[in-house]
């Protein structure tokens, strides 16, 4: 089946910094790709919908200039958290359509990266 | 996007039959239901997908009335591996549609030895 990559799996960085996350698909071309953010015991909450050749679209409440999305390539999307702050630290998942998958808008999901600002 | 309702959770034992039922009382003619599985610090995992009736695969079985109201997710002999998180969305298809998921609570079952 699809497989979505992320990396890194685990980032520990200091306030102020900034941290760029990657997703790939390795198998499939992906127009579209999906961020979502998850804090502990909470549900995935969709961030941006990342559009391959154009700007990203952000939900509501997401700040775009702190999480910069660029989806340069069919295979890779990134994640930049500009000047990170402990309130960033959290489990950051991609997810990717595949158009030529037999189910409809089924979604193959990254690993997930886990975010810690200190 | 047709907003879902699940129980927060479920506890079941080893060898059991666990349903869980998702509610999508404004669900459109034109959504699907699907189920994903998250396992902790995993991205979550496809599990089942349908329109109507009923849809089997090799690890569920999926049953949606006829009014497509609600639809229940069927786990045959759970063991403590199916131990995580289930989510439940709708969505439709169409030139309109971004694909996006919007993810509910979702329902953790916890399967005990």
């Amino acid at each position: 089946g699809a497989v979505v990559s992320q990396h890194p799996s685990w980032v520990i960085c200091k306030s102020g910094t900034s941290v760029k996350i990657e997703c790939r698909s390795l198998d499939f071309q992906a127009t579209t790709m999906f961020w979502y953010r998850q804090f502990p015991k909470q549900s995935l909450m969709l961030m941006a919908t990342s559009n391959e050749g154009s700007k990203a679209t952000y939900e509501q409440g997401v700040e775009k200039d702190k999480f910069l999305i660029n989806h340069a390539s069919l295979t890779l999307s990134t994640l930049t958290v500009t000047s990170a702050h402990p309130e960033d630290s959290s489990f950051y998942i991609c997810s990717a359509r595949d158009l030529g998958a037999g189910r409809y808008n089924e979604q193959f999901f990254g690993p997930g990266t886990r975010l810690t600002v200190l | 996007l047709a907003k879902t309702t699940q129980p927060i959770s479920m506890d079941s034992y080893e060898g059991q039959e666990v349903n869980i039922t998702c509610s999508h009382n404004n669900i459109a003619t034109n959504d699907y239901i699907t189920w994903y599985q998250q396992f902790p610090s995993q991205g979550p995992r496809f599990i089942i997908q349908g329109y109507k009736t009923k849809v089997t695969n090799e690890v569920a079985s999926l049953f949606i009335p006829a009014d497509r109201k609600s639809s229940t997710l069927s786990l045959p002999r759970v063991s403590l591996s199916d131990t995580a998180v289930y989510y439940c969305l709708v969505g439709g298809h169409g030139s309109g549609n971004t694909g996006k998921l919007i993810f509910g609570q979702g329902t953790t079952l916890q399967v005990k030895p």
